[in-house]
């Protein structure tokens, strides 16, 4: 398994502002995804944290509004850019240890409420 | 494009009583399965998985799901249901002949246990 971190666990922002959330994992691994979930809905795939290049973009999301980082094998950050009410949700960050095992670990998420 | 569709958005059941929650998904070829589950206020735990090795695998708390090909179905079941299993549980899809690990997650379903 992996133990990941997130950081912060909740905040609340106010409109028009930005803010950045960091995942950690104990271990290095292959990949890094950050979803979005937002109040009673399912989760919803924003990107790929790729090491070392640009994120890769699910369909409805781009960068100016989601930057990501990606600087190690351990270590990414999801920014929540120029925020409104409707980015209100639930923010996770998932890993894969190994492309074999299609097995993601999830991080206890970031609670995100924008005013 | 790959899909899973839950039936149900909210089961109710007594304690003790068979926990049946259902899950179809939409692929070309067989894919890789996922259930998850979300305690209230927590992130994602993996339950079970199928990758292709015994259509029935077994899962942590008790939990099983059996491969339907036939049917394209994934469907979780518990026995005995405890006040304890009261989360909301989510049916995933991973393409297996894609290298990007990424899963499709279904829109949920809210179980409640009855005393």
């Amino acid at each position: 398994s992996a133990v990941i971190s997130q950081k912060p666990s909740r905040d609340i922002c106010q409109r028009g502002t930005s803010l950045t959330i960091q995942c950690q994992v104990d271990s290095q691994v292959t990949m890094m995804f950050w979803y979005r979930q937002q109040p009673g809905q399912s989760l919803t795939l924003i990107a790929t944290a790729n090491q070392g290049s640009e994120a890769t973009y699910e369909s409805g999301f781009v960068i100016d509004k989601f930057p990501i980082s990606r600087p190690n094998l351990t270590f990414s950050t999801l920014t929540v850019s120029n925020m409104s009410p409707e980015d209100s949700s639930i923010y996770l960050c998932s890993v894969v240890k190994d492309n074999l095992s299609y097995e993601q670990y999830f991080g206890p998420g970031t609670r995100l409420t924008v005013t | 494009a790959q899909s899973v569709t839950q039936l149900g958005s909210h089961v109710s059941v007594s304690e003790g009583a068979l926990v049946l929650l259902r899950c179809n998904y939409s692929s070309s070829v067989p894919p890789y399965l996922f259930w998850y589950v979300q305690y209230p206020n927590q992130g994602l735990q993996l339950l079970l998985k199928y990758t292709s090795a015994a259509t029935l695998v077994k899962g942590i708390n008790g939990f099983e799901a059996e491969f339907k090909k036939s049917e394209t179905s994934f469907h979780l079941t518990k026995p005995s249901a405890h006040m304890s299993d009261a989360a909301e549980y989510f049916c995933a899809v991973s393409d297996r002949n894609s290298s990007a690990s990424k899963i499709i997650f279904g829109s949920g379903t809210r179980l409640s246990i009855r005393p």
